[in-house]
């Protein structure tokens, strides 16, 4: 099982339409988590860090749910420029290096 | 925020040359870079963990002599593909901690990434 998992997608969605992504990882250990965008032939960069408690961002809403090892992104009334690759990223405790999920991507079509 | 510059930003080359990509923080020190490579549809696979003054930390699977990194200093830290082939074309990404080695540091600052297409 790969440590960091997400449903590739493409996941196609109209303007304004509320979508979700999950991630699941492996690592019980895990101690942070990131939601990353990365737009084609691009670097990846940072959309936000996810909170035990959950936190939103604008349009983006972020969960962690320790229990049963996941976390989700969830953007509402899409705009054509959410169209991206969202990139899950779990660090482990005591480490610094991340891994990174294979991506989820978003197409919002008008 | 941070910045992490890479150069050059694409190179084409030829079967067996071998080609140098830099990565810089331009307004921060990084004791530690990354050097991640991803190929189409893909996610982003680390290769190594170039560390200022000490040797690069490789993944498995990652030949150290074929990708050789050098952090000399803690803005700069180069990785070098040597005897390029074509399975070798790839993007590659950098990217940088900001702070002390071994410090759980929250975010990474990536470069924008070199594109290498050997021929």
């Amino acid at each position: 099982r790969k440590e960091v998992e997400q449903d590739p997608g493409p996941f196609n969605v109209p303007e304004g339409a509320t979508v979700a992504f999950n991630c699941t990882y492996s690592n019980s250990a895990s101690q942070s988590f990131f939601w990353y965008r990365q737009d084609c032939r691009k670097e990846p960069k940072l959309l936000m860090s996810v909170y035990s408690s959950g936190n939103e961002d604008g349009r983006f809403t972020a969960q962690l749910n320790r229990a049963s090892q996941y976390i989700s992104l969830l953007i509402r009334d899409s705009k054509l420029s959410d169209s991206a690759t969202y990139l899950c990223v779990v660090k482990n405790q005591g480490s610094y290096i991340p891994t990174f999920g294979r991506g989820t991507s978003l197409i919002v079509h008008p | 925020g941070a910045v992490v510059s890479q150069h050059p930003s694409w190179v084409i080359c030829k079967s067996g040359t071998s080609v140098k990509i830099e990565c810089r923080s331009l307004d921060f020190q990084a004791t530690t870079m990354f050097w991640y490579r991803q190929f189409p549809k893909q996610s982003l696979m680390l290769m190594a963990t170039s560390n200022e003054g000490s040797k690069a930390t490789y993944e498995q699977g990652v030949e150290k002599d074929k990708f050789l990194i050098n952090h000399a200093s803690l803005t700069l830290s180069t990785l070098t593909v040597t005897s390029a082939h074509p399975e070798d074309s790839s993007f590659y990404i950098c990217s940088a901690l900001p702070g002390l080695a071994g410090a759980e540091q929250e975010t990474q600052y990536f470069g924008p990434g070199t594109r290498l297409l050997v021929l």
